[in-house]
């Protein structure tokens, strides 16, 4: 069984740049979710996406964007970005949506914005 | 405004002896509560859950208690192992939210042998 995968680990951009991270989910599971990281916080959440329709978001700027592919892998883009944009993303998989899946976490993208 | 709230930001214990990790919420609709550990350079792993219809969860060496009307929950490991070291999260959910969970700060556990 493969968790759930993502790619970059690391990546530097400056201000105003664009960025896409990805993330393959666990075999199986059909809803990802997206969570950003700041230090020494916990994660919070950008969106998820079930069977590719965005299915709930969180209080991000319309400039986090996302995508689910019919494998079910995954992209969040961010355009423009901003020095507080730094940040751990991380993607989770599920086998559904609702509020009491059970996420299974990938190891994250460190994101650094100078 | 945080929905959870993990008020220690880090916890030392000697192996062997209890750790019990503590979590506040706010909002009286979440109804699914659940742990993470994460070790650094790795995504956070799930621990243990509870639903708010229970007052008691126990795996292992992991017991999860619930008090709805404190709006209080707490970790508790016995016994707590070198390899218990790691950043403990606490999460919310309100099951008409689908699957979004509100994490708390995390709380840093160390294990001293």
């Amino acid at each position: 069984e493969t968790g759930v995968t993502q790619s970059p680990t690391h990546l530097i951009k400056t201000r105003g740049q664009q960025v896409t991270l990805r993330c393959s989910s666990q075999s199986g599971h059909n809803t990802v979710s997206w969570y950003q990281q700041a230090l020494g916080q916990g994660p919070q959440f950008i969106f998820q996406y079930y069977r590719e329709e965005e299915n709930g978001r969180g209080n991000f700027p319309p400039r986090f964007s996302g995508l689910q592919f019919p494998n079910y892998s995954s992209e969040l883009n961010v355009n423009a970005l901003e020095l507080d944009d730094s940040a751990l993303y991380l993607c989770a998989s599920s086998l559904g949506s609702s509020g009491n899946e059970k996420l299974f976490f990938g190891s994250g993208t460190q994101l650094s914005v100078l | 405004d945080q929905q959870v709230k993990q008020n220690s930001p880090s916890l030392s214990v000697q192996e062997g002896r209890i750790s019990i990790l503590n979590c506040d919420y706010t909002n009286s609709m979440f109804d699914y509560f659940l742990w993470y550990k994460k070790y650094p350079a790795e995504g956070p792993t799930f621990l243990i859950s509870i639903s708010s219809i229970k007052d008691k969860n126990e795996d292992g060496r992991f017991t999860v208690f619930l008090n709805k009307s404190a709006k209080h929950l707490s970790l508790h490991i016995v016994p707590s192992q070198p390899g218990d070291s790691a950043v403990y999260f606490c999460a919310a959910s309100d099951y008409n939210q689908g699957g979004k969970l509100i994490f708390g700060q995390g709380t840093e556990l160390s294990v001293k042998p």
